[in-house]
């Protein structure tokens, strides 16, 4: 099984600032089979990104990701109030999915 | 519009069982896999389970196996999670994940999820 960790745990940061989101895989995630997800207090996930840098269905081009192997990043260019959430990271290239543990984007 | 609306969950007591159901429409079910995937208060997202399209191949996380048995009726678009020997550490909420293709292996994310039930499971 893939263990994912996400760094940083929580990132505060001011509306207009740029937030850089990392996740690391304990080894190569196949085909860079690597989404990200958006989760609101009280709301199910979000699907932001798939295959590591692919926007899913109307996502802002504020969100883009990248990457590849064990190291990938999600970037979201200038933050919006609706930004502040936490996001999670997921790899699909090894059955069974495994989830990071989160970064909480927070209002500084 | 996709849509996926869970039901079923409550309060149960250990060694209880349940039966999840999940809702969809907006979509063609029977063209693509379907998982659950469960999150302990405060807690981050595990794939607890996951069927084909067809619904003949099922996965179970190590911890449900022999416990919970996924399944679903294409005719009538829902999805089934039986859950029994209910545990204390499976109070969680189960969401409702569509796969972005017909099997769940490798390639497969979830591309929608519903908002979820909340199962509690205490004495």
């Amino acid at each position: 099984e893939i263990a994912l960790t996400q760094s940083p745990g929580t990132l505060s940061l001011s509306p207009g600032e740029r937030a850089t989101l990392s996740c690391r895989a304990s080894q190569s995630v196949r085909n860079t089979y690597l989404a990200w997800y958006q989760q609101k207090p009280g709301q199910a996930p979000r699907l932001l990104i798939y295959g590591a840098s692919s926007r899913a269905t109307g996502i802002s081009d504020r969100f883009s990701g990248s990457g590849s192997g064990t190291d990938f990043t999600l970037t979201i260019s200038r933050l919006e109030p609706e930004d502040f959430a936490v996001y999670y990271c997921q790899q699909y290239g090894n059955s069974p999915w495994t989830f990071g543990q989160g970064t909480k984007v927070e209002i500084k | 519009e996709v849509q996926l609306v869970e039901s079923g969950g409550g309060l149960v007591q250990p060694g209880g069982s349940l039966r999840l159901s999940c809702s969809a429409s907006g979509f063609t079910f029977s063209d693509f896999a379907m998982y659950w995937v469960r999150q302990a208060p405060g807690k981050g997202l595990q794939c607890v389970s996951a069927i084909s399209n067809n619904g003949i191949s099922a996965y179970y996380v190590d911890s449900v196996k022999g416990r919970f048995t996924i399944s679903r009726d294409n005719s009538k678009n829902t999805l089934y999670l039986q859950m029994s020997s209910l545990r204390p550490e499976d109070t969680a909420v189960y969401h409702c994940v569509r796969g972005a293709a017909a099997g769940y292996g490798s390639g497969s994310y979830g591309d929608y999820w519903g908002q979820g039930t909340l199962v509690t499971v205490s004495s």
